[in-house]
């Protein structure tokens, strides 16, 4: 079975400049998170979706951060414009969604560095 | 408000002897329990959990933890450690709804 699956792994880009993150979540998962890892902050929830719905975007840090889910098997979180400060790891993590009792499956995240 | 305490940023121990890494919650309701290991460069994935009845929880790799009510608890245990548990530690505590309260990590770093 195939997991979680994050594009890019890694990438660099120069203040300014516009990022795009991608998301597989496992087939059959109703529910889609995006986190973000840094040292200072550690784990931070940024918005979750269920049934491809948006339910909890609280997290998302500022309007310069957006995400969609146009159907169940893909998602994207977006960066416009990027700063130095968004330098981080991204996670998407599935599940299956209302009655789970918070087992999430991770992929193995998308490093950003923002120059 | 819900919190995840984990008392240890970093615990070294030799390969062989026993860890316990220490996880501390704060919660009015029931709660469900996590702890998800992370190898380095990689993604989170579940190591146990504890949802109701028995307060000892068996996971993968060897490792078990505890619940106690009382002391609102959840300590992570390995009787002996091996050079491939080498990661960084998450407790997580769910009040039965999508949001998971995360702890800092601990680092387990084995020495030879």
């Amino acid at each position: 079975d195939a997991g979680v699956i994050q594009s890019p792994r890694h990438e660099v880009t120069e203040m300014g400049q516009e990022v795009t993150l991608r998301c597989k979540p496992i087939s059959g998962h109703n529910s889609l998170f995006w986190y973000r890892q840094t040292m200072m902050r550690g784990l931070e929830l940024l918005i979750y979706f269920n049934n491809n719905v948006p339910i909890d975007d609280s997290g998302m840090p500022e309007d310069r951060f957006s995400a969609k889910m146009p159907n169940a098997s893909f998602s994207t979180l977006k960066i416009q414009p990027s700063e130095p400060r968004d330098s981080a790891v991204y996670f998407c993590a599935s599940n299956l969604g209302t009655g789970d009792t918070g087992e999430l499956f991770f992929g193995e995240g998308s490093r950003l560095t923002v120059l | 408000a819900q919190s995840v305490t984990q008392l240890d940023s970093q615990v070294p121990v030799f390969e062989e002897a026993p860890v316990e890494l220490r996880c501390n919650y704060s919660s009015s309701v029931s709660v469900y329990l996590f702890w998800y290991v992370q190898y380095p460069n990689q993604g989170l994935q579940l190591l146990l959990k504890y949802l109701s009845g028995s307060t000892l929880v068996k996971g993968i790799n060897g490792f078990e933890a505890e619940f106690n009510k009382s002391q609102t608890s959840f300590h992570l245990r390995k009787p002996s450690v091996h050079i491939s548990d080498t990661a960084e530690y998450f407790c997580a505590v769910s009040e039965s709804n999508y949001q998971l309260i995360w702890g800092a990590g601990t680092k387990l770093i084995i020495k030879p």
